[in-house]
């Protein structure tokens, strides 16, 4: 059984850092392109950021999370992370971990369910 | 402001077809695969239909994509109160390098 498992969510104050990891299982994580996507309070879905698989490590972001987020991932661990700094208001979301199958322009096949990142002072 | 831009809202009665749209441009609907997806906020999104038209095992046929130019829709038939949810078309943006979504629509069975 697939299993995408995020987490280091919580409340962080405006300039402040967090970082999210998402541990996968029940499939070949290493050669998977994997995204992370975020839903506001009250908004849609707003792709975050991509990475490649298959030792591809191109990696793809959003201009609104350009240069404030990295998007990384260590295949021994089967784990994604997206490293988040600078966090404004505008951040605060649910962040969902998605698989996006062989390349990142892949469809969201797998999806966990999401980690809250509450961004206040 | 999204990329796609879709109805905030649709509605219809049980029973019926109702049609969701989604408009874009030349480099996202017009050159790549459009995905539709099922949301219920608070749970993991839920893929309808992939590459415009094609239905994964399990998603019951009442659920139909199609793409046209430049612009896509999700059909819903026989319309159930299961149905309520929010729904969005997502597709990749070769000038964006990077996905988009449509604003979502949520619809709601009267």
């Amino acid at each position: 059984e697939v299993q995408l498992l995020e987490s280091g969510g919580g409340l962080v104050q405006p300039g402040g850092s967090l970082r999210l990891s998402c541990a996968a299982s029940g499939f070949s994580f290493s050669s998977y392109a994997m995204s992370w996507v975020r839903q506001a309070p009250g908004k849609g879905l707003e792709w975050v950021s991509a990475i490649g698989g298959h030792d591809d490590g191109s990696t793809y972001y959003a201009d609104s999370v350009k240069g404030r987020f990295t998007i990384s991932r260590d295949n021994s661990k089967d784990t994604l992370y997206l490293q988040m700094n600078s966090l404004s208001a505008e951040d605060t979301a649910v962040y969902y971990c998605a698989g996006n199958g062989d390349f990142v322009q892949g469809y969201f096949d797998y999806w966990g369910q999401g980690t809250l990142v509450t961004v206040s002072s | 402001q999204s990329v796609l831009t879709q109805a905030p809202s649709a509605s219809g009665t049980p029973g019926q077809r109702v049609t969701i749209s989604c408009s874009g441009s030349s480099s996202n609907i017009g050159n790549n695969y459009v995905y539709w997806y099922q949301h219920f906020p608070g749970t993991a999104p839920k893929l309808l239909t992939y590459r415009n038209d094609q239905r994964p095992s399990g998603v019951p046929d009442r659920f139909s994509g199609s793409k046209s130019g430049t612009s896509a829709s999700l059909a819903i038939s026989g319309l159930r109160s299961e149905d309520e949810a929010d729904y969005y078309c997502a597709v990749w943006d070769d000038s964006l390098s990077g996905w988009v979504f449509g604003g979502g629509t949520r619809l709601t069975v009267l």
